[in-house]
């Protein structure tokens, strides 16, 4: 069983541009969550998707912003990119519900000049 | 708010020793779940071993075992007989039994594994 992906797994932008990461769950998995890791701050939760809808919200502006498909696969967009958006996106998704597993990705490391 | 927090930045410990982890958090729910991930340098996070809440037996997996102490918010780690792989960032985690899959990670010890 393929685990899950995240592209691209490196991406380097410039301040005031946006980006776009995104996510492929393990095969049958309807829930993915996204989290934000950095030195400074550790790891931090950003959103959480079920069946295309978002389920919760971390403490994130409104510049950070995410969506799910009907296959499951999810995207996370960051607009007006600030250099302290510099960090390790990691996806993790799992069947939801009592204490399945979460399996993560590798991540997609974002570096903003 | 719901806060894990690690003491120990860092630790290390002789190859085939035993080395204890520890974790305590400040959850204001009386049922949940602890987890403890490892991230090796490559980053690929990695499930170590889980804890349901209500279980008053502590978990086991092989060389991993914890030590959940629920009135004393305390949830360890310990490794048995380390292993030069079992280098990495350990994070201790906490999740709410309701819906939500979100977790809350702690800042995380770094392991180092001495040959």
């Amino acid at each position: 069983k393929a685990g899950v992906t995240q592209t691209p797994r490196y991406l380097i932008k410039t301040r005031g541009q946006q980006v776009t990461l995104s996510c492929s769950p393990i095969s049958g998995h309807r829930s993915v969550s996204w989290y934000q890791q950095t030195p400074g701050q550790g790891l931090q939760f950003l959103f959480e998707y079920f069946s295309e809808t978002q389920r919760n919200k971390g403490n994130f502006p409104g510049r950070f912003s995410g969506r799910q498909f009907s296959n499951s696969r999810s995207e996370m967009n960051v607009s007006t990119l600030e250099l302290g958006d510099s960090a390790l996106y990691l996806c993790a998704s799992s069947l939801a519900g009592r204490i399945y597993e979460q399996y993560f990705g590798p991540g997609t490391r974002l570096t903003v000049t | 708010a719901q806060t894990v927090t690690q003491s120990q930045p860092e630790m290390s410990v002789q190859e085939a020793e035993t080395v204890t982890l520890s974790c305590t958090y400040d959850i204001s729910e009386s049922d949940y779940y602890l987890f403890w991930y490892k991230q090796p340098p490559s980053r690929q996070m990695i499930l170590v071993i889980r804890q349901e809440a209500y279980k008053q037996q502590n978990a086991t997996e092989n060389r991993f075992s914890v030590n959940f102490q629920k009135a004393a918010k305390s949830f360890s780690l310990k490794i048995s007989d380390s292993q030069l792989g079992d280098a990495a960032m350990y994070f201790c985690a906490y999740r709410s039994q309701g819906g939500s899959e979100k977790l809350v990670f702690g800042k995380g010890t770094k392991l180092t594994v001495n040959p």
